[in-house]
């Protein structure tokens, strides 16, 4: 089975505070990405990443960076956190191919910015 | 802009009762349509994929179907059990992409079962 884990299941921080959120899978998959859930909003698409190094703005990558300096390891990164970045954020990984493949997804980080 | 709608927003039924949830999308062009569901506080699991060629799929008691001309999808449960509650989610593809980024996600269902 495909295992995708995120390195906290709840997080707070401060305001202004620089905040590293991991996801590490161990599928060998080459796509990652990160998401957050807000209610009455689904998920929204923060970044992802084809492969090593790569990476990509999502819908909403405002605010957030990423980092992915192995294949297995992708971190989001709140440069200075905000409240309005209060929010549940899930990170998933499906392997490169017909694009007909399942996204796995880590079962989420709630952070909360105080 | 690409859409996904999904009713109704939220379904409470009887335990061992059979229902139906819905999905419309206006995402053009189409490459496939997912459907995830999502336990309170867990990430979602993938219950089925389904291409422009496929017009249903079984997972289970889950059924999908997917009407590409009229751009509908259904999941049906059937006797539905008390670990069916949760949020259900349809998901569409687009290409050029598949499934990397050209997904757009509709809001889900909160499906609650009752004993």
């Amino acid at each position: 089975d495909v295992k995708v884990t995120q390195s906290s299941r709840y997080l707070v921080k401060r305001t202004g505070e620089k905040v590293f959120l991991e996801c590490v899978q161990d599928m060998d998959h080459e796509n990652m990405f990160w998401y957050r859930q807000d209610p009455g909003l689904g998920l929204r698409l923060i970044y992802f990443s084809y492969d090593v190094k790569m990476k990509e703005k999502g819908d909403i990558p405002e605010g957030y960076s990423v980092s992915r300096e192995k294949k297995e390891r992708f971190s989001l990164i709140l440069e200075s956190a905000s409240t309005n970045q209060t929010s549940m954020y899930l990170c998933a990984s499906s392997l490169m191919g017909d694009g007909n493949q399942p996204q796995h997804f880590g079962d989420g980080t709630r952070l909360s910015i105080l | 802009k690409n859409q996904v709608e999904q009713s109704p927003q939220s379904l409470i039924i009887l335990e061992g009762k059979n229902c139906t949830l819905q999905c419309n999308y206006t995402v053009s062009p189409f490459s496939n349509l997912r459907w995830y569901k999502q336990d309170t506080g867990r990430g979602p699991v993938s219950l089925t994929i389904m291409t422009f060629s496929e017009n249903t799929k079984s997972n289970g008691r889950y059924t999908a179907t997917l009407d590409a001309d009229t751009k509908q999808s259904s999941l049906h449960i059937t006797a539905s059990q008390l670990s069916d509650s949760a949020s259900y989610i349809c998901v569409v593809s687009a290409e050029p992409g598949g499934g990397a980024d050209g997904l757009t996600f509709g809001k889900g269902t909160h499906l609650i079962i009752q004993p």
